[in-house]
């Protein structure tokens, strides 16, 4: 399967502050990105999906000023909470796609645990 | 509105026996069905793929139907082991080819020694 690779796993920051989430495709080209996020017990919520080179598609009820996301390569999507709050700690994860592969199995990052204090 | 259910949030079996878990949707009409494995703190994992002309499709021990008229999805561990213990999604996705999956929120299952 697709190598995924998200960072960091977990973070803990200020509220007021702002956090970076990196999401590398190692060995296949992602020509989009979706960024989902998940509440304890709950499902996978898509928040965005973005092509690279274009600007993401935000989820209803998403705040695109507030979850800033970069895909400026096929290899590389970064997700920016901006101006956290203790309601943003959540569990962020990526899921990269190559193009032709939009309709077969998605594969995930890690996951990045964010705790807003 | 489009909605997923999973049976039940939690499911205990003993070692050995045959794991049962569901989902159901309304008013939805998706064109493939995946099911994942979810370890803690860790993302989902693929492990089957089910369209929607499909009946059933097998992977070793791990077994999935799809009922379109129903609208439901089985999937099914044989002599299931404590190492399958995790939570297991199942997500739909449309015909419009976008790659956007709607996730259940999970059953997680307990496979006692």
């Amino acid at each position: 399967g697709a190598v995924v690779s998200q960072h960091p796993s977990r973070v803990i920051c200020k509220s007021g502050t702002s956090v970076k989430i990196e999401c590398r495709s190692l060995d296949f080209q992602a020509t989009t990105m979706f960024w989902y996020r998940q509440f304890p017990k709950q499902s996978l919520m898509l928040m965005a999906t973005s092509n690279e080179g274009s600007k993401a598609t935000y989820e209803q009820g998403v705040e695109k000023d507030k979850f800033l996301i970069n895909h400026a390569s096929l290899t590389l999507s970064t997700l920016t909470v901006t101006s956290a709050h203790p309601e943003d700690s959540s569990f962020y994860i990526c899921s990269p796609t190559g193009q032709g592969a939009l309709n077969t199995e998605a594969f995930f990052g890690q996951g990045t645990r964010l705790t807003v204090v | 509105s489009q909605k997923i259910e999973q049976n039940s949030e939690a499911l205990n079996i003993q070692e050995g026996k045959t794991a049962t878990l569901t989902c159901n949707y309304t008013n939805y009409s998706p064109a493939y069905l995946q099911w994942y494995r979810q370890d803690p703190g860790r993302g989902p994992v693929f492990l089957l793929l089910i369209r929607e002309n499909e009946k059933e499709k097998r992977k070793e021990r791990l077994k999935v139907t799809f009922d379109t008229t129903l609208k439901q999805s089985l999937f099914h561990i044989t002599a299931s082991q404590p190492a399958d213990s995790a939570t297991y999604l199942c997500a739909l996705a449309g015909s419009s080819n976008t790659g956007k999956l709607i996730f259940g929120q999970g059953t997680t299952l307990q496979v006692k020694p």
